[in-house]
C-alpha cells in the first residue's frame, strides 16, 4: 500500500537551531517525493521535490532534503531556523502508479525566540 | 497571474443544505484536484480532473460532486451537507499528472456544517 508517515506531530525548536523533520514512505514503484509548507490560514507551497539524480536536493527558504532509498526516507533539514519558519510541513509521495499524491499527516513546527 | 483562486474563504452551512465551492486557475493546467484537510489527517483527495470533461473519484468522494466544463474552472458541489463535511477544502492544479508534478494550491475554503 502507498503511504507516508511523519512520526512527529509537533516539534519545537529555538530560533537559530538546526531542524530535521522526518518522513518515511511506502510506494511500490519509483517514488516522486515532495515537501510542502503551509503557513497559518494559507494554502500549501512547494519547498522542494525529488525525482531522480542527486539524493540531496535543495529547496526554497534554505531547506534541503535527503532521499535514502534503503531507509525509505526523505527527511527535511534546515541548518538554522528562523521565526518565520513556524508552519505545518507536509511530506508527500507520488509517481506514475495511480498518478496521485499521498500526503503525510503533517508536522507542526513552532519556533521559540 | 493569480494562480489558483477559491471562493468563498469561509462559509457556514446548515445540515441538509447544498452549496458549490468555486475554484479557478489561470495557468492553463490540465490537472485539477480537490482535497479536504482535517486536523491531524493530512490532505485527502476528493476528486480530480485530467482535463475538461474528464473527472474521477479520489479517496473520499462520498457526498461530493464535481464537473469540469472548462480548463480553468473546477467547482466542487456538496449535496445534503452533513457535519462530517466540516473541513478546510483546497483546490490545486498541475501541468502534468499530480503524482509526478508540482501542485499549486489555492488559499482554501473553511466550511462549517451545523
Amino acid at each position: 500500500a502507498q503511504s507516508v508517515t511523519q512520526p512527529d506531530i509537533h516539534i519545537t525548536v529555538s530560533e537559530g537551531a538546526s531542524l530535521e523533520l522526518r518522513c518515511n514512505y511506502s510506494y511500490g514503484a519509483t517514488p516522486y517525493l515532495f515537501w510542502y509548507v503551509q503557513s497559518p490560514g494559507q494554502g500549501l507551497q512547494l519547498l522542494l521535490k525529488y525525482f531522480s539524480g542527486d539524493t540531496l536536493v535543495q529547496g526554497i527558504k534554505g531547506f534541503e532534503a535527503e532521499f535514502k532509498r534503503s531507509q525509505s526516507s526523505f527527511n527535511l533539514r534546515k541548518p538554522s531556523v528562523h521565526w518565520s519558519d513556524a508552519a505545518e510541513y507536509f511530506c508527500a509521495v507520488g509517481g506514475n502508479q495511480g498518478g496521485k499524491l499521498i500526503f503525510g499527516q503533517g508536522t507542526e513546527l513552532s519556533v521559540k525566540p | 497571474n493569480a494562480g489558483v483562486t477559491q471562493t468563498p474563504k469561509f462559509h457556514i452551512l446548515k445540515i441538509g443544505q447544498s452549496m458549490t465551492l468555486q475554484c479557478t486557475q489561470d495557468m492553463n493546467h490540465n490537472y485539477m484536484y480537490w482535497y479536504r484537510q482535517d486536523p491531524g489527517m493530512g490532505l485527502k483527495l476528493i476528486y480530480y480532473s485530467v482535463g475538461a470533461g474528464i473527472t474521477d473519484k479520489g479517496e473520499v468522494p462520498n457526498g461530493y460532486n464535481v464537473s469540469r466544463s472548462t480548463t480553468e474552472d473546477f467547482p466542487l458541489r456538496l449535496e445534503l451537507a452533513a457535519p462530517s463535511q466540516t473541513s478546510v477544502y483546497f483546490c490545486a492544479s498541475s501541468w502534468r499528472t499530480g503524482g509526478t508534478d508540482t501542485q499549486y494550491f489555492g488559499p482554501g475554503t473553511r466550511l462549517t456544517v451545523l
